[in-house]
Order: structure tokens, then C-alpha cells, then sequence
């Protein structure tokens, strides 16, 4: 079984300072990691993701994860926020296994609210 | 190229009743999975059905039942609707279930 903990439910943050979500995973067995965003009364989209490689993920808007595996941990950081970043943030994990049976287990996000 | 869709987008229900949620995915994928969504809360996993076979089931009552057609599209039926039942439910599809899933907008079900 996996779980997934985020232990910031918000975070309130001035814009143009500096950004970090914690989250931190549980699992028996090597994992995907992910973030998805979700926009107030929209579904979830995908901002990055882990699937093996380099521990450092980047996405198209300026947001990146580390995974640290002794820590279990990937933690959400952007250097400068924008007002348009106000959203909630979820970090999932998948196992590796193959077979089509990969469920995603979300943590129960965190908000995130830029403000001027 | 579209996207995932579902539809209804958002409905009301009565206690008791039934309801079925419809899921189309992205063109060339073959997996599609149902979530849970409560106010507040992260998404809880429902079902996923690759290749028109159930893969995985989440801890829901048998009330919740899904099925995947010969075009990968999916159902998610509910049954004897219950007040805790009003969520947000999410269709996600992906090539072969392993990862790369892309969510759908939604379906809003409120039980009254």
C-alpha cells in the first residue's frame, strides 16, 4: 500500500517570493512520482512528473520536484510565483508495476494563494 | 486533438436514485480510470479498466460499478445514491495504465 502526505493544507505567499510544497510518500515498492494542479472547478492537470533518471524534474512554467529518495520526499519549488499560480496542488505516486494496473494515490493537497 | 471528455458536467440527484457518469478518452488510449473527488480532499481511486478489463478497484461499496466499451469509452454507474455520494467524479485515460494520465474536467454530482 502507499500514502502520500502533504503537510501544508495552504500556503499563502506574496508574489514574486520564492515557493516550496512539501510532500512525502510512503511505499514498499520503487514508485512514479507526480504533481497535478487543479484551477478552481476544473479537473486535475499534469505539471510534472518522475519516472526515473535525473532526481530533478522541471516544468514548462517555471515549477520543479527533487526527488529524494532516502527522504522519500518530493517537494514543489518555484523560485518566483505569479498571481496566475494561486491553485491547489496535489502530489501523487504510482507504483512501477507493469500491466495496466496503476492506480495513482493522491495526497489531500495543499492551496496555494499568491497574493500582491 | 481532444481531450478527455465526460459528461454529464454537472447533475443533481435524489437519495435512492441511480446515476450513470460517462467518460470518452484521447484518441490511442486504451486505459481509462474513475476517481473520487470530495470537497476538500485529494482524489480517491475508484476503478481502472484497461483493454476493456477491470485492473483495479478502489475501497468503494458494491453500489459503484464501471465498464469499458470496444472503444476504450467508460461508464461509471452508481446505485442507491447516498447524501456522501456528491463529489467531483474524475475520468483519467493513459496509453497502457502504467502512467502518463490526463484527467478529464469533471462531472459534479450533488445528492439531495
Amino acid at each position: 500500500a502507499q500514502s502520500v502526505t502533504q503537510l501544508d493544507s495552504q500556503v499563502p505567499v506574496f508574489e514574486e517570493a520564492p515557493v516550496e510544497l512539501r510532500c512525502n510518500y510512503s511505499s514498499s515498492v520503487s514508485v512514479y512520482l507526480f504533481w497535478y494542479v487543479q484551477y478552481p472547478n476544473q479537473g486535475l492537470q499534469l505539471l510534472l512528473k518522475y519516472l526515473s533518471g535525473s532526481t530533478l524534474v522541471e516544468s514548462i512554467n517555471g515549477f520543479e520536484a527533487e526527488f529524494n529518495k532516502s527522504q522519500t520526499s518530493f517537494h514543489l519549488r518555484k523560485p518566483s510565483v505569479h498571481i496566475s499560480d494561486t491553485a491547489e496542488y496535489f502530489c501523487a505516486v504510482s507504483d512501477m508495476v507493469t500491466g495496466g494496473g496503476n492506480k495513482l494515490t493522491f495526497g489531500t493537497g495543499t492551496q496555494l494563494k499568491v497574493e500582491l | 486533438d481532444a481531450g478527455v471528455t465526460q459528461s454529464p458536467t454537472h447533475l443533481i440527484k435524489t437519495r435512492g436514485q441511480q446515476v450513470t457518469l460517462r467518460c470518452s478518452p484521447i484518441s490511442g488510449h486504451k486505459s481509462v480510470s474513475w476517481y473520487q473527488q470530495v470537497l476538500g480532499q485529494g482524489p480517491q481511486f475508484i476503478f481502472q479498466y484497461y483493454e476493456k478489463e477491470e485492473r483495479g478497484r478502489g475501497n468503494f461499496p458494491d453500489r459503484f460499478s464501471a465498464r469499458q466499451f470496444p472503444n476504450y469509452s467508460s461508464e461509471l454507474n452508481v446505485n442507491a445514491l447516498l447524501l456522501g455520494d456528491s463529489a467531483l467524479y474524475l475520468c483519467a485515460s493513459s496509453p497502457t495504465g502504467n502512467y502518463g494520465y490526463t484527467f478529464g474536467s469533471g462531472t459534479r454530482l450533488t445528492v439531495v
